[in-house]
């Protein structure tokens, strides 16, 4: 059961574009999203994020928009740079307290190229 | 800030034997640490959340007495792979969370297990 899903594996973007990366989810229990960025052989930097009470969070170039009735997210990037080349994950918590408190589920993951 | 280490990066291991790898925060303290693992062109999969001074608590499907985890203060906690067999060959990564965070967690740059 994929809770949260990156339904586009790759996204190819002139660089000085916009990229605009794109999560759905299924859980409704779902209160905090965020975005992270990995290098191949590396472990996740965190973006950005974004509480479900707000529906727009901005961080420089990252701007991370939240749907909830749609149960979609997006992350855009704007200008796209060709060191923003990576793998994006997008990744969701649910405050369930007790043990499952901060854990996070990820997509699968969109691979971003962009060319100069 | 919010620097997390792992050590090995890489290591490589007789089918039967057992491997450690330690996740440290090198600038924070971490109440809670959690351990992935990502297999080739896929999400990262979390296998266990350990709370520091409490057992692990592992996602189901994941054999607790294979994946040892270990929490023993706030600034580190260890797996230990125990009998490796090739099929535990992965990519295993590393996160913390810190004391009065929500759910950002901070990633460890991942150690690569090959067992032969």
């Amino acid at each position: 059961d994929q809770q949260v899903k990156q339904n586009s594996p790759s996204l190819s973007v002139q660089e000085g574009r916009i990229s605009i990366l794109n999560c759905d989810y299924t859980n409704s229990m779902f209160d905090y999203f965020l975005w992270y960025k990995k290098y191949p052989a590396e472990g996740p930097t965190f973006l950005i994020s974004i509480s479900s009470i707000k529906d727009k969070n901005e961080d420089g170039r990252f701007t991370v928009f939240l749907n909830k009735s749609a149960k979609h997210l997006s992350l855009h990037i704007v200008p796209s740079q060709p060191g923003d080349s990576a793998v994006y994950f997008c990744a969701a918590s649910a405050n369930a307290g007790g043990t499952s408190y901060g854990k996070l589920t990820f997509g699968q993951g969109t691979i971003l190229t962009v060319h100069p | 800030g919010a620097v997390v280490s792992q050590h090995p990066s890489w290591v490589i291991c007789k089918s039967g034997t057992s491997v450690k790898i330690e996740c440290r925060s090198l600038d924070f303290q971490a109440t809670t640490m959690f351990w992935y693992r990502q297999f080739p062109k896929q999400s990262l999969m979390l296998m266990a959340t350990s709370n520091e001074g409490s057992k692990a608590t592992y996602e189901q499907g994941v054999e607790k007495d294979k994946f040892l985890i270990n929490h023993a203060s706030l600034t580190l906690s260890t797996l230990t792979v125990t009998s490796a067999h090739p099929e535990d060959s992965s990519f295993y990564i590393c996160s913390a969370r810190w004391r009065g965070g929500r759910y950002e967690q901070y990633f460890g740059p991942g150690t690569r297990l090959t067992v032969t």
